[in-house]
């Protein structure tokens, strides 16, 4: 089973500031199948990455996703009031088919 | 636009059975693969299962291997679950997905599974 292990758990920023989430795999995901999410509290979670790099539909430029084999990033270049919420990785592949990250909280300093 | 919507969620005993349903519009259901995900009141995702296009092929999360079946209708553009002898640790919000290419692309907005005596 492919862990996954984001950190860190929470991340304190303020409004402006650049944001690096760390994703890393206990073994090689295949970059096609690496994809983060962002989820606020009461909702559902929304893709914001798929292919390790690939921004979905409407998501700002100001999300970028990037690595390859075991060691991954999502960085938000300028937080928003509206980016503070929890980050999700999520890898496709090996059995189990589906696994998570426990997440990253980024919270307002 | 996509849109998912479950249904079915409630309160139940232990041991107890429940069928969740996902009703889906604004895409070509039958084009895409879709999976069920939870998640425990105050923790992370978990990934339950998936079904292909035609529904000749399901993979089920060992949590629920065997207490667990995944369906769909393409016809009525509807997906299931079926879930029966539910234990505590199946309380949850679950959440139907469209499921391309190994990404969870559209997310519904959940229905709460409660199981307690």
């Amino acid at each position: 089973e492919i862990v996954l292990t984001q950190s860190p758990g929470t991340l304190s920023l303020s409004p402006g500031e650049r944001a690096t989430l760390s994703c890393r795999a206990s073994q090689s995901v295949t970059s096609t199948y690496l994809a983060w999410y962002q989820q606020k509290p009461g909702q559902a979670p929304r893709l914001l990455i798929y292919g390790a790099s690939s921004r979905a539909s409407g998501i700002p430029d100001r999300f970028s996703g990037s690595g390859s084999g075991t060691d991954f990033t999502l960085t938000i270049s300028r937080l928003e009031p509206e980016d503070f919420a929890v980050y999700y990785c999520q890898q496709f592949g090996s059995s189990p088919p589906l696994t998570f990250g426990g997440g990253t909280k980024v919270e307002i300093k | 636009q996509v849109q998912l919507v479950e249904s079915g969620g409630g309160l139940v005993k232990p041991g107890g059975s429940l069928r969740l349903s996902c009703a889906a519009s604004g895409f070509i259901f039958s084009d895409y693969y879709m999976s069920w995900i939870r998640q425990a009141p105050g923790k992370g995702l978990e990934w339950v299962s998936y079904i292909s296009y035609g529904g000749s092929t399901i993979y089920y999360a060992d949590s629920v291997k065997g207490r667990v079946t995944m369906s769909r209708d393409n016809a009525k553009n509807s997906l299931y679950l079926q879930m029966n002898s539910l234990r505590a640790e199946d309380t949850a919000v679950y959440y139907c997905a469209t499921f391309p290419s190994g990404h969870l692309a559209s997310w519904g907005q959940g229905t709460l599974v409660t199981v307690s005596s």
